[in-house]
């Protein structure tokens, strides 16, 4: 199975920063990388797909990059509404793999 | 507009066998590329990927859990089942409905249901 890791596991920031989340994945995953976001209480949501293609409805200050195995997950200004749990996702073989998630807090 | 909906029983004992099902509408499971899945999340745990189903009967399974897990679908009825065996407290988990398609690069699970609360306990 392909492990993916992320960092940090959680993170404190306040609305307006600049946000970076970083996953890796312990075999080469090419750009088969997705990440969702998942408020408490909810069902995730794609944000975005293919290492770096904004999911359709995801505002655009969320981006992603990275291909092989190190990614990235930039948010460019903090929004309320972002405060949440980010996963990644693997879908280059299966079974397929998420991290183990990120949660992003209010400072 | 694509929905899932899950449905099944909110507890089972263990050793006994889960049945979801996922009723969907706004697609169709005979359209190539498009798959119907299921990812569980134990409480204030990660996702978990378990199974898949695509349009042409292709069927993968988390090889973990391939022994325990079936996934059936329903074309005219825009269902997939999933059956669980031998259910243990280790299985008590939300479980949840998705989309995805091969038609996709990277193959993103696109559309989730709401998610079922299932608890395993005697």
């Amino acid at each position: 199975d392909i492990q993916m890791t992320q960092s940090p596991s959680s993170l404190s920031a306040s609305v307006g920063d600049r946000v970076t989340i970083t996953c890796r994945a312990s075999l080469s995953v090419s750009s088969f990388l997705n990440w969702y976001q998942q408020r408490p209480g909810k069902a995730p949501k794609l944000l975005i797909y293919a290492a770096s293609s904004l999911q359709n409805g995801v505002p655009p200050r969320f981006s992603g990059g990275g291909s092989g195995t190190d990614f990235t997950l930039t948010i460019s200004s903090l929004q309320p509404e972002d405060f949440a749990t980010y996963y990644c996702q693997q879908s280059y073989s299966i079974p397929f793999t998420f991290g183990p998630g990120t949660k992003v807090d209010i400072k | 507009q694509i929905t899932l909906k899950e449905s099944g029983p909110t507890l089972v004992k263990p050793t006994q066998t889960l049945t979801l099902t996922c009723s969907f509408s706004g697609f169709s499971l005979s359209a190539p590329g498009v798959g119907v899945g299921w990812i569980r999340q134990p409480p204030g745990k990660a996702l978990e990927w378990l199974a898949v189903m695509y349009w042409d009967a292709d069927q993968r399974y988390s090889p973990s859990l391939k022994s325990r897990l079936t996934i059936t679908k329903d074309t005219s009825k825009s269902q997939v089942v999933l059956l669980m065996t031998n259910m243990d407290p280790l299985d008590t988990a939300t479980y949840y409905c998705v989309h995805n398609s091969r038609s996709t690069v990277s193959l993103p699970f696109d559309y989730w249901g709401q998610g079922a609360q299932v608890t395993v306990s005697s």
